[in-house]
């Protein structure tokens, strides 16, 4: 039973151009979350989608956006790098019906932005 | 905002018990307290999670204290790979608000 996935695992770009990350949660579950970690710093929650719609958001601008697809997968856009996006980027995945909705993170993609 | 409070960091001895305190005086309720744990640039590592009642699986025990402000992780014989960030979080058990809101953590070094 294959984990929550991301790809890629590490992504260099420059300032001012778009990124796409990519995530595929654990087997049975329909919710996915993007965390944002910056070196030295515990996560913080971008948003969470569940049924192909955003459903709760963090405290980050709209430069930052996502899709989730029938499949329950999901993707995180983001649009103009500032120098600050370089964090290692996570998606956890949960189960809307299982007990207490505990998520499972991925290995997480690296983004550093030049 | 986060809602615990851990100590920056703590050392353990190779096979003894590693207890890890959190403080989380305003917990309501509905509110569950999860830990995780982060092995350095990997994913978050659930470990286990409870409302009330002390709880124990395969990777550790977690104690509740009776008002329920304040709880332990117990890793019962740590080992140099259970070195890590260890995360308590308090999370709300109601539906489509399973968010989690980390802090800084407690950094728990393994000493052989």
């Amino acid at each position: 039973d294959a984990g929550v996935t991301q790809s890629p695992t590490h992504l260099i770009k420059t300032r001012g151009q778009q990124v796409t990350l990519r995530c595929s949660p654990k087997s049975g579950h329909d919710t996915v979350s993007w965390y944002q970690q910056a070196l030295g710093q515990g996560p913080q929650f971008i948003f969470q989608y569940y049924e192909e719609e955003e459903r709760q958001r963090g405290n980050f601008p709209d430069r930052f956006s996502g899709h989730q697809f029938p499949n329950y997968s999901s993707e995180l856009n983001v649009n103009a790098l500032l120098l600050g996006d370089s964090a290692l980027y996570l998606c956890a995945s949960s189960s809307e019906t299982g007990w207490s909705e505990t998520q499972y993170f991925g290995p997480g993609t690296r983004l550093l932005v030049l | 905002d986060a809602k615990t409070t851990q100590p920056p960091s703590m050392d353990c001895a190779e096979g003894r018990a590693a207890n890890l305190p959190c403080n989380h005086s305003t917990i309501s309720g509905n509110e569950y307290v999860y830990w995780y744990r982060q092995i350095h640039s990997q994913g978050p590592q659930y470990i286990i999670h409870g409302l009330k009642n002390n709880e124990t699986n395969e990777m550790a025990s977690l104690i509740i204290t009776e008002d329920r402000k304040s709880s332990t992780l117990i890793l019962p014989h740590a080992t140099l790979r259970d070195t890590a960030v260890y995360y308590c979080i308090v999370r709300s058990s109601q539906t489509g608000a399973n968010n989690l809101f980390f802090g800084t953590g407690t950094r728990l070094t393994v000493i052989p």
